[in-house]
Formats: C-alpha cells, sequence, structure tokens
C-alpha cells in the first residue's frame, strides 16, 4: 500500500526550461509535505516544504503547489539547469502525532540537458 | 546542514554475522531515524527514535533492532545479516516542532555475501 506515489520514474528537460515533479497521496492525515533532492552516493537534502494550510510555497527556482481536494503536490523548478539533475523525493508527514515520521515516494531521476 | 556521520560508509560482510552501524549528529536533535534505500521502493523507514532510550518500529523493521543511549548516537544492528539486507542505509535526525525537517547523512553501502 504505496501511500506516496511518484508515478514518473523520470524526466527529462531543456536547460532553461521548466521542470514539473509530480506526486500523489492517498493519507488524508498528511499535513506536511516536503521534497528531496539527492545525487548520487550523497544523502537527500531538503529542498523545500509546505503545510497543508498552504496551497503554494515559493524559494528561488523552487515552487510546490498542493492541492489538498486531489491529494496531489507538484514542484516546478524555473528555469531548470544541469545542476538540478538528480533524484527528486516527495515525502509526506502526518505531523507531530507521527513523531514526526516521514513517508517517501520512490522518487523521479530529472535529467537537465545543456 | 546538520552535522549527522554514519559510520563505516562502506561495508562487506557475510551471510550470519551481526553488523553495528552508527549514526552521530552534533546538533542536539530529539528525534533519529534509519531508512534505507534500494531500487524501486525509494527511502523505507526502518527504526526511528523520539529520544534517549525511546525508539519504535518502522515499515521494514524485521531483522534489525536499535538502541539509544545518548542523544547524538544512534546505532542500527542487523542481528544476523542476509542477503536481501543488502542495501545503502541513511540515518536522519530532526528537531522538535512543527516546520521543521529531517537532515539525512551521507548513507552507509552495506553488501552482504
Amino acid at each position: 500500500d504505496q501511500q506516496v506515489k511518484q508515478n514518473s520514474p523520470s524526466l527529462s528537460v531543456q536547460e532553461g526550461r521548466i521542470s514539473i515533479l509530480n506526486c500523489d497521496y492517498t493519507n488524508s492525515m498528511f499535513d506536511y509535505f516536503l521534497w528531496y533532492k539527492k545525487y548520487p552516493a550523497e544523502g537527500p537534502t531538503f529542498l523545500i516544504s509546505i503545510s497543508s494550510i498552504k496551497d503554494k510555497n515559493e524559494d528561488g527556482r523552487f515552487t510546490v503547489f498542493l492541492n489538498k481536494s486531489a491529494k496531489h503536490l507538484s514542484l516546478h523548478i524555473v528555469p531548470s539547469q544541469p545542476g538540478d539533475s538528480a533524484v527528486y523525493f516527495c515525502a509526506a508527514s502526518e505531523g507531530g502525532g507521527s513523531n514526526y515520521k516521514l513517508t517517501f515516494g520512490k522518487g523521479t531521476l530529472l535529467t537537465v540537458n545543456p | 546542514d546538520a552535522g549527522i556521520t554514519q559510520s563505516p560508509r562502506h561495508k562487506v560482510t557475510e551471510t550470519g554475522t551481526p553488523v553495528t552501524l552508527r549514526c552521530h549528529q552534533t546538533e542536539n536533535h530529539r528525534y533519529m531515524y534509519w531508512y534505507r534505500q534500494d531500487p524501486g521502493h525509494g527511502l523505507r523507514l526502518i527504526h526511528y527514535s523520539y529520544g534517549v532510550k525511546d525508539t519504535d518500529k518502522g515499515e521494514v523493521s524485521d531483522g534489525y533492532s536499535v538502541s539509544r543511549s545518548k542523544t547524538e548516537d544512534f546505532l542500527l544492528t542487523l542481528e544476523s545479516a542476509t542477503s536481501s539486507q543488502t542495501s545503502v542505509y541513511f540515518c536522519a535526525s530532526r528537531p522538535a516542532g512543527t516546520g521543521e525537517t529531517q537532515y539525512f547523512g551521507p548513507g552507509t553501502r552495506l553488501l552482504v555475501l
């Protein structure tokens, strides 16, 4: 039973264009959502997050959108750069009551071509 | 980034032997987590800790145990390693409070022959 789904294993975009990574969830108790970025042979690094009380959060080139009714979130990267090439994981949390445990999707490999 | 280290970074062991992986954080974070990453599965939670001597199971805890005797250290033990436990193991820590995030260590690559 996969509670967080990233249905696209990979995505390829041209440098300068927009990258859109998608994530769906099934657990209506999730109230905090995060995106992590992972380079090979390194640990995941936090990228951006959004609380369920918001529908958008922006940080520089990265914007996360949350559609609670559809149980869907997306990460937009504009403009995409070759250094953005990495695996992106979507994660969700039920908050303090769950000891802030995260449930991760399987990840999407983003390749940004020069 | 939080100061989280893992040791060893790489290990090769044989089936049936016990293995202990160490996670050390210097941020005084209350919460600590152990994950494994496998192709096609993303990151899956093995065990976690919500305080010294307070631990609980994650979704893939069979064959693993943990201990946390100090805030800064979280140990993961494979009691009797099996080939299915060949994986990359990540430790993470997190401060208490809403709106915080988990910070990950660099990972330990374990091969069980």
